[in-house]
């Protein structure tokens, strides 16, 4: 009964260059909600999707940054030309339905921009 | 918008003791979830415990219980029998049933629990 997955743990970036975050929902869920970390602060709100859809993006920086939920396959956070204030840890969670639902998150992908 | 407060950056307690880590909420929307999530070192994020608006009796979970207080607008988690294992940060985070389901969290409590 695997939990959300997400890969890379670690990902090392040259500023200009392209970061692909990849986050796999726990079995059933059909909800995916992308959350970033900044150094010593509490986690911001990106983006929820559920499958092929983008609900809502309203924590999503205008430019550089998209989401995606395939119908199949998993959820992907792409940063384009990556900035050294892009450094963060970036978290997937998931959850079953919708408005009462337990979001669980995954263990997060540590994004640094040299 | 929804916002948390969470005023104890630091909080040491001993082993076997309670501790009580505070959480203020500010939201318009009479509809509303209240969730703890507990992050230690190694940087994942786990979820505790969970209270809803319209719950009449404070949750629990083990160890962990919620002091939730609507009036005053507060969810303080309280932690009994701490454990070495406890020491982490500690979040607070709201979400509002009419507010896309996001998230809204707190800047955390770094907990350590001492011998």
């Amino acid at each position: 009964n695997a939990g959300v997955m997400q890969n890379p743990r670690h990902l090392v970036r040259r500023r200009g260059q392209e970061a692909r975050l990849r986050c796999s929902p726990m079995k059933g869920h059909s909800h995916v909600y992308w959350y970033r970390q900044l150094p010593e602060e509490g986690l911001k709100f990106m983006v929820y999707l559920q499958k092929e859809n983008i609900i809502d993006e309203s924590g999503m920086p205008k430019e550089r940054f998209s989401a995606e939920f395939p119908k199949e396959g998993p959820s992907i956070l792409r940063i384009q030309q990556v900035v050294r204030g892009d450094s963060a840890a970036y978290f997937c969670a998931s959850s079953q339905e919708t408005s009462t639902d337990t979001q669980y998150f995954g263990p997060g992908t540590r994004l640094t921009v040299l | 918008a929804q916002k948390i407060t969470q005023t104890q950056p630091g909080m040491f307690v001993q082993e076997k003791e309670a501790v009580t880590l505070d959480c203020t909420y500010d939201t318009s929307d009479p509809s509303y979830g209240l969730f703890w999530y507990k992050q230690p070192s190694s940087g994942e994020m786990i979820f505790l415990i969970y209270q809803g608006s319209y719950d009449q009796q404070n949750a629990t979970e083990g160890r962990y219980s919620l002091n939730f207080q609507k009036a005053r607008k507060s969810a303080n988690l309280v932690i009994s029998a701490s454990q070495l294992g406890d020491s982490a940060m500690y979040f607070c985070a709201v979400r509002v049933t009419g507010g896309g389901n996001k998230l809204t969290f707190g800047t955390g409590t770094q907990l350590k629990v001492e011998l």
